[in-house]
């Protein structure tokens, strides 16, 4: 089942500038990951977010959760073309070990 | 960071044959591992979820003499298409989980699954 839906579905962006990713869900998490995935790659991780927790960061990348709204954003700043890729948020549906993905944000950061 | 590798990276086959596709842990022992399917420009949707040294658990929908999963070791999962026709083309991804309480799963680069 689909639980994680990222809005945009695509964000087209300068280089520089910085990209909002959201990501809804609907059933109650542990914890909260975004991936990104480079065209017909694999996923790589990029930051988990616990359920107690409200933001975190790592690097140029600011993950916020709003347990209340059941609502996560990515955030990359000053954006690379390298960034350009597609992001996803997966959630450990009900707490269990398996990851439900979204639909993905596809990002394309123009140089 | 973990390395988990696939292989093949790309296939293509024949409709009627049977296809298989690997999965290892290179750096770590994975207890669990996960096969999921993703579709062009479309997210990935979990297959079955596999604890070595038990059979797989299938996800609903997905047919377990369709796609056999096999986790003999710790650091190696395998996903054999049978008997493949043109709809299981595919982006086949795995993932592995160091321990029952990791968090994070690692994933593969993925398999690139062509039915003629």
């Amino acid at each position: 089942s689909q639980q994680g839906e990222e809005d945009p579905q695509a964000l087209s962006i300068q280089e520089g500038e910085n990209a909002t990713m959201n990501c809804s869900y609907k059933t109650s998490i542990n914890n909260l990951q975004w991936y990104r995935q480079n065209s017909g790659r694999g996923l790589v991780h990029l930051i988990l977010i616990r359920s107690n927790e409200r933001e975190k960061h790592s690097g140029r990348l600011r993950v916020t959760l709003d347990t209340s709204k059941k609502s996560s954003s990515l955030l990359i700043t000053a954006s690379r073309a390298a960034d350009t890729a597609s992001y996803f948020c997966a959630t450990d549906e009900g707490g269990s070990e398996k990851l439900v993905f979204g639909k993905g944000t596809k990002l394309t950061v123009n140089p | 960071g973990a390395v988990v590798s696939q292989h093949p990276s790309r296939v293509i086959c024949k409709s009627g044959t049977s296809v298989k596709i690997e999965c290892r842990s290179l750096d770590f022992q994975a207890t669990t591992m996960f096969w999921y399917r993703q579709f062009p420009k479309q997210s990935l949707m979990l297959m079955a979820t596999s604890n070595e040294g038990s059979k797989a658990t299938y996800e609903q929908g997905v047919e377990k003499d369709k796609f056999l999963i096999n986790h003999a070791s710790l650091t190696l999962s395998t996903l054999t298409v049978t008997s493949a026709h043109p709809e299981d083309s595919s982006f086949y991804i795995c993932s592995a989980r160091e321990g029952l309480f990791q968090e994070t799963q690692y994933f593969g680069p993925g398999t690139r699954l062509l039915v003629l």
